[in-house]
């Protein structure tokens, strides 16, 4: 099946620098990834979508500027936290869209197992 | 997207049958049931959707009622590695798949 990777799965950084998520898909393309955070005990929360060869699509009240998304190649989307705070701390999980297959049309989103971020 | 409703949590005996509920009363007639599921510290998983019939796959089966105003996701034979968080979630196509994730419903599988 279709599988999504992310890359660091935990990374812990001092307050002030900036830091890389990778997400892939690893046996298909995938022109459309979607970013989430996730904050302990709380649902997952869209960051924004992010679109092969163009600017990513930014959720109300997330700082673009803050989240630098990059979607580079078909397999390919990188979120940065830049200038990251403590707040920042939280666990980030990407999406892909794979074809479900089903006559109805209908779509599934794979999802990677997610990157916590620790900011100290 | 309508909003959907699910109990905030419930437990289930290992072995037994799992009948996870959601409610979606404004669900219009081109939007889709989804269901997914996120076990602890890990990504969503997919599990199954429908837009009026039941559907069954390898995982769980969904049942959607006659107005669409409702469903069940059933967890046949409930093991304790099902103990996750199971989300309800309902979309048009049109909505450029992505998901919005409400609470959930945190399932506990009991010994």
């Amino acid at each position: 099946g279709a599988v999504v990777s992310q890359h660091p799965s935990r990374v812990i950084c001092k307050s002030g620098t900036s830091v890389k998520i990778e997400c892939r898909s690893l046996d298909f393309q995938a022109t459309t990834m979607f970013w989430y955070r996730q904050f302990p005990k709380k649902s997952l929360m869209l960051m924004a979508t992010s679109n092969e060869g163009s600017k990513a699509t930014y959720e109300q009240g997330v700082e673009k500027d803050k989240f630098l998304i990059n979607h580079a190649s078909l397999t390919l989307s990188t979120l940065t936290v830049t200038s990251a705070h403590p707040e920042d701390s939280s666990f980030y999980i990407c999406s892909a869209r794979v074809n479900s297959g089903k006559s109805s049309g209908a779509n599934v989103l794979t999802f990677g197992a997610g990157s916590r971020l620790t900011v100290l | 997207d309508a909003k959907t409703t699910q109990p905030p949590s419930m437990d289930c005996a290992e072995g037994r049958a799992a009948n996870l509920p959601c409610n979606h009363s404004t669900i219009s007639g081109n939007e889709y049931v989804y269901w997914y599921r996120q076990i602890h510290s890990q990504g969503p998983q997919y599990i199954i959707h429908g837009l009026k019939n039941n559907e069954t796959n390898e995982m769980a089966s969904l049942i959607i009622t006659e107005d669409r105003k409702s469903s069940t996701l059933i967890l046949p034979h409930a093991t304790l590695r099902d103990t996750a968080v199971y989300y309800c979630i309902v979309r048009v196509k049109a909505a450029g798949n992505k998901l919005t994730f409400g609470g959930g419903t945190r399932v506990l599988v009991k010994p």
